[in-house]
């Protein structure tokens, strides 16, 4: 089945400790992004990765980092959480020469900073 | 830059009642236009698309008309039924070469449909 998956799906963490969400699409897409939805502000996209290597920040990047070493994987890395980073977090991929494809989702990580 | 404004939620309604939801947008030239879905506890998926004004998206029930006149996809559906609560997103993608694939979102429409 053609699918992005993200794990974990809920996390509680503190303020500082370093974090990894991982997501994985099997799809052989070229394009991967990461997106943070919240309540009255939709969905805004922190980072995305046109192939490997290939990595540029979205609209709102600060305070995450991402990597592209391998086409399947495209990892978010909190490296000092914060409560205002506490969201629902979306991976989603998409082949690059598609603009009318759309995205594929992931199911979603809900993260919780105390 | 790129935009998608939406009616703001949340939108009540009974079983089998019309409903319909506002998406204007901005962009230049000719950008792809999405419905997405959002059910309780998942993922975004794909519910509609368009990719030339004048085309009809549809799919479950739900149609959406590309309205490049009035920069325009609003989504409709006949008779609702109470699966269909849940969140809606417009959106839209101006491609690779002019925003490298990006998704532009709109702010989300709860709907809630009751027996």
């Amino acid at each position: 089945e053609a699918q992005v998956t993200q794990n974990p799906r809920y996390l509680i963490t503190v303020t500082g400790k370093k974090l990894t969400v991982t997501c994985s699409q099997n799809m052989n897409h070229e394009y991967m992004s990461w997106y943070r939805q919240d309540p009255g502000l939709g969905l805004r996209q922190i980072y995305y990765s046109m192939n490997v290597e290939v990595t540029d920040k979205g609209d709102v990047p600060e305070g995450y980092k991402v990597s592209r070493k391998e086409k399947r994987n495209f990892p978010l890395i909190l490296e000092s959480p914060s409560p205002n980073q506490t969201s629902l977090y979306f991976c989603a991929s998409s082949p690059m020469d598609r603009g009318d494809y759309g995205y594929t989702f992931g199911s979603g990580t809900r993260l919780t900073v105390v | 830059g790129n935009s998608v404004t939406q009616m703001e939620g949340p939108v009540t309604l009974s079983e089998e009642a019309f409903l319909t939801i506002n998406c204007t947008y901005t962009a230049t030239g000719y950008p792809s236009l999405f419905w997405y879905v959002q059910y309780p506890g998942e993922g975004l998926q794909l519910l509609l698309k368009a990719t030339k004004a004048d085309d009809k998206g549809s799919n479950k029930g739900f149609e959406a008309t590309y309205r490049k006149e009035t920069t325009s996809f609003h989504l409709e559906k006949g008779s609702v039924q109470v699966s269909d609560s849940a969140v809606y997103f417009c959106a839209l993608s101006k491609g690779i070469r002019a925003a490298g694939n990006k998704l532009t979102f709109g702010g989300g429409t709860r709907v809630l449909v009751k027996p």
